[in-house]
């Protein structure tokens, strides 16, 4: 069974930094690109980031572009996020999720994890 | 960036059937493929994956969830309505980055 355990979340000052962690299982990990994907409350749904099988090549939205870094570590089956210079418009549930290259889709969601940038 | 609409909410009574909607701002097939895909959030809860490239269901998924269309205009069928369907419902396109989503429709019964 596919499992994915998001961690890290919590409350943060406007300008601060968090890291995200994700812990997968239940799948060869290191076979599979991997993303985050977030959800401010009450609102939809928004891409954050996208990494490659390897690491190589990683892909972002404009609204988090040299703010957030993902990576992944395939020895720990463990994807992170990385979130610098945060804005209060980032607070949200950050789900982890897995990708499917061919056609571009999430075909397997974690629980999320809540950031709340406030002062 | 491609924007994705659908209406806020659908209201159908259970055993009818529910339509779905989803307009892209412009194109989002290929010659070999239709990148719009479906995934149902029902609250408080992930959001988990119903169709993929326009018309194929998930791993798990009832087979009276359904989807179709291609260009700009998709459509998700539930069919029939069951209570335990009472979520909302957001589509996704992959033909370009940023990949996007709609805005979600929420189902309600009558």
């Amino acid at each position: 069974e596919v499992q994915l355990v998001e961690s890290g979340g919590g409350l943060v000052q406007p300008g601060r930094s968090l890291k995200l962690s994700c812990a997968a299982s239940g799948f060869t990990f290191s076979n599979y690109y991997m993303a985050w994907v977030r959800q401010a409350p009450k609102k939809g749904l928004e891409w954050v980031a996208t990494i490659s099988t390897s690491g190589s090549r990683t892909y972002y939205p404009d609204s988090v572009k040299g703010r957030f870094t993902i990576s992944r570590d395939n020895a720990k089956s463990s994807l992170y996020l990385q979130m610098n210079s945060l804005k209060s418009e980032d607070t949200a549930t950050y789900y982890c999720a897995r990708f499917i290259t061919g056609g571009h889709y999430f075909d397997y969601w974690g629980q999320g994890v809540m950031v709340t940038v406030s002062s | 960036d491609i924007v994705l609409t659908q209406s806020p909410a659908l209201a159908v009574s259970l055993g009818q059937r529910a339509t779905i909607s989803c307009r892209a701002s412009q194109s989002v097939s290929t010659s070999s493929y239709n990148l719009m895909h479906w995934y149902q959030q029902k609250p408080g809860e992930q959001p988990k994956l119903l169709i993929y490239d326009a018309s194929n269901l998930a791993s798990g998924i009832p087979v009276r969830f359904s989807g179709s269309g291609s260009g700009t205009d998709f459509t998700l069928t539930i069919n029939p309505v069951q209570a335990d369907d009472i979520a909302t419902y957001y589509c996704q396109q992959s033909r370009e980055l940023p990949l996007t989503f709609g805005s979600g429709t929420k189902l309600e019964i009558k």
